[in-house]
């Protein structure tokens, strides 16, 4: 059973530094997807990725997949306020159907 | 394009009572998804539906049902209610692989209490 791990749990970080966050999963997959959830809101598509390698950048944000090593990474750099939220990442088990299967989530606390 | 629709958007029911919770997915998409969402268990995967068909289920007892329509509109049911069932639930829907639309768009959720 494809188990999805998100570390840290929570992240309390200054504005300006860079932090990253990991996700590891236990089963093959080469589709992994980062999502962002404000309090009380739904989930914001930020990342697809969908090969062993892919690296996506937006705004301060940027992940990666290592589908050898079954990890990705979410790196932010010179983090402002505005990015205080709850991340998740998923890893999609379907086999050409859609089931995601979403990691613990890592919520983030920007301080100004 | 308007985005994934959900109602109602909060319900509040007692044990034992049955629910169903509506969800309008894009309009062209065909795959749609429910998951629920708790503080303890996080985000868990409910059921996917394409062409009416149930592909995929997630480890949820029987009480938790589903269907879709030929609109691809689909219908979440909850019966025998539980206090553990209040949670937030999220539609989510999607295209089958199409590129440039990899990913699945979520509705805004149902918050369910359960009393």
């Amino acid at each position: 059973e494809l188990k999805v791990e998100q570390n840290p749990l929570f992240l309390s970080m200054q504005e300006g530094k860079n932090y990253t966050i990991y996700c590891n999963y236990s089963t093959t997959s080469d589709r992994l997807y980062w999502y962002r959830q404000d309090p009380g809101k739904s989930l914001e598509s930020l990342f697809v990725l969908l090969s062993n390698g892919a690296v996506k950048q937006e705004g301060r944000s940027m992940a990666s997949l290592d589908t050898k090593a079954r990890l990705s990474t979410l790196h932010i750099t010179a983090a402002v306020h505005d990015l205080s939220a709850t991340y998740f990442c998923a890893v999609d088990a379907g086999s050409g159907t859609y089931k995601y299967i979403f990691g613990t989530g890592t919520r983030l606390k920007v301080l100004a | 394009k308007a985005g994934v629709t959900q109602t109602p958007r909060y319900l509040i029911k007692t044990r034992g009572q049955q629910v169903t919770l509506s969800c309008s997915p894009i309009s062209g998409h065909r795959s749609v998804s429910w998951y629920q969402q708790t503080p303890g268990q996080g985000l868990q995967f409910l059921f996917e539906y394409f062409s009416e068909t149930q592909r995929n289920k997630g480890n949820f007892p029987g009480r938790f049902s589903g269907r879709q329509f030929s609109n691809s509109r689909s219908e979440m049911n909850v019966s025998t209610l539980e206090l553990g069932d209040s949670a937030l639930y999220l539609c989510a829907s999607s295209q089958p692989r199409q590129p440039g639309q990899e990913t699945q768009y979520f509705g805004p959720g149902t918050r369910l209490l359960v009393l």
